[in-house]
């Protein structure tokens, strides 16, 4: 079956770094996405990989790993507005994405 | 109006109501989304509309019924609905659907089924 696996919840510091992994089992890859949703909002998209290496964005980086399944959402310089959750999203061969069941960020000052 | 809209917001309804969910796109694109969000769960893809035709139904009951009248309108009638129903209904929309596209969200409807 298709499998995406995130941590549920994760801890950081306001202005440290944190990664975010997570690691996948599809049938075929079209890409990856990682999308940013705070709590009652819409999921908003920040990055996708489909080939392998780090893109960064400002403070945000993403990386990706095809051969061992395995991405991260790297987020630097943390402000107390990036508690939310973090979904990672895998686009199948059918073009369809699989969803992760997302990481919740929380900020300590 | 900007992005993808969704309305209501919030809506409560009894197990044999009838109501519906409203999504509305003004972005120009082609393919549109309805999604299931539950707590600590996945994303759940119910249907997907390009060019206003059903090109996916990922066994979702019957008591969900979609509509997509045009490129920019989708609806999501409910009826019978259950407990288990209740969630976040997220509408979302792309370029394409057959393509790497980033999908652009609506804020979601909170539905609560008593």
């Amino acid at each position: 079956g298709q499998n995406i696996d995130q941590p549920t919840e994760m801890t950081a510091t306001e202005g440290a770094i944190v990664q975010i992994n997570c690691t996948y089992q599809t049938s075929g890859f079209n890409g990856l996405f990682w999308y940013q949703q705070h709590a009652g909002e819409a999921p908003t998209f920040l990055s996708y990989n489909v080939l392998d290496g780090l893109e960064e964005k400002g403070r945000f980086s993403s990386f990706l790993s095809r051969s061992k399944g395995y991405s991260y959402l790297l987020l630097k310089e943390l402000q107390m507005k990036d508690s939310a959750s973090y979904l990672c999203a895998v686009m199948d061969s059918n073009y369809q994405l699989i969803w992760g069941a997302g990481t919740k960020l929380i900020i300590k000052p | 109006e900007t992005g993808v809209t969704q309305t209501p917001r919030h809506l409560v309804m009894g197990m044999t109501n009838k109501k519906s969910l409203k999504c509305e796109q003004h972005l120009g694109h082609n393919a549109m989304y309805w999604y299931k969000q539950s707590a600590k769960k996945p994303l759940e893809l119910m249907f997907v509309y390009s060019l206003e035709e059903r090109v996916e139904n990922n066994s979702v009951p019957s008591r969900f019924s979609p509509e997509c009248p045009n490129s920019s309108h989708l609806f999501l009638h409910l009826h019978t609905l259950q407990p288990e129903d209740s969630a976040l209904y997220l509408c979302a929309s792309s370029q394409e659907a057959g393509g790497p596209h980033e999908q652009y969200f609506g804020p979601g409807t909170r539905l609560t089924v008593t």
